[in-house]
């Protein structure tokens, strides 16, 4: 079974700097997603980043990055020029390579809670 | 556009009541829906997902159950409801054909409080 960790349970970063969000996956899938969701809070979870397992360059979204390293099986999450508004949890995902229908099910970490301070 | 809403927003409820939870998608047909439930510390567990009216799937035992009357209709309930039931309760459509991103669209959550 596919799990998925996230050992930070909280983090901390001053406005403008950069914070690296860890995760790191097990699996014995070679086809998979990897997906990055932050939920402010009191409001809805959206997506933030999305990285496809077969694809060797890292995902990029404006200030949003990941560093993708298959072989150990890691998946962090950088945030470059942090904003107050990039206050959130934060929750690494994983998802087993699909064809449609019912198998796209998402496995979710435990979360880590980013404060952005002024 | 593609929206989805989930109500209530906040319920407390006695133990041994009964629970109803709904979920609405609008701007899509044939979604695959889903609910989770979101534990402090531990994460989001999936409880049930549904490709079609009619057709659910359990991924854990529990005292809950859901519903698909309609297309873009989920319902989650409970007969009577127990302390361990109380929690943060997250309905997710997506993309239910081949070629969709396997990206989750959330809504706003339900926070049950079991008393």
């Amino acid at each position: 079974a596919q799990t998925v960790t996230q050992s930070q349970p909280e983090m901390s970063v001053q406005e403008a700097e950069t914070v690296t969000l860890s995760c790191t996956y097990d699996t014995s899938e070679n086809n998979y997603y990897l997906f990055w969701y932050k939920q402010p809070p009191s409001r809805q979870m959206i997506l933030v980043i999305r990285q496809e397992a077969y694809k060797q360059q890292n995902a990029t979204e404006n200030r949003f990055s990941v560093n993708f390293q298959k072989a150990a099986k890691s998946f962090s999450l950088k945030i470059s020029d942090s904003q107050l508004g990039d206050t959130a949890m934060y929750f690494c995902a994983f998802m087993k390579d699909y064809y449609g229908g019912a198998t796209n099910k998402l496995i979710f970490g435990t979360g880590t809670l980013l404060a952005v301070q002024p | 556009s593609q929206t989805i809403h989930q109500w209530p927003a906040t319920l407390v409820q006695p133990v041994g009541s009964p629970l109803s939870l709904e979920c609405t998608v609008e701007g899509t047909s044939n979604p695959n829906l889903y609910w989770y439930r979101q534990a402090a510390g531990r994460g989001l567990q999936l409880l049930f997902y549904s490709v079609g009216i009619g057709q659910i799937s359990s991924e854990v035992p529990q005292n809950l159950s859901a519903s698909r009357p309609q297309d873009r209709q989920f319902i989650l309930s409970s007969k009577k409801l127990l302390l361990s039931d109380s929690g943060f309760y997250l309905c997710a459509w997506s993309e239910g054909l081949a070629g969709g991103t396997g990206e989750l669209f959330f809504g706003e959550g339900s926070r049950l409080t079991v008393l």
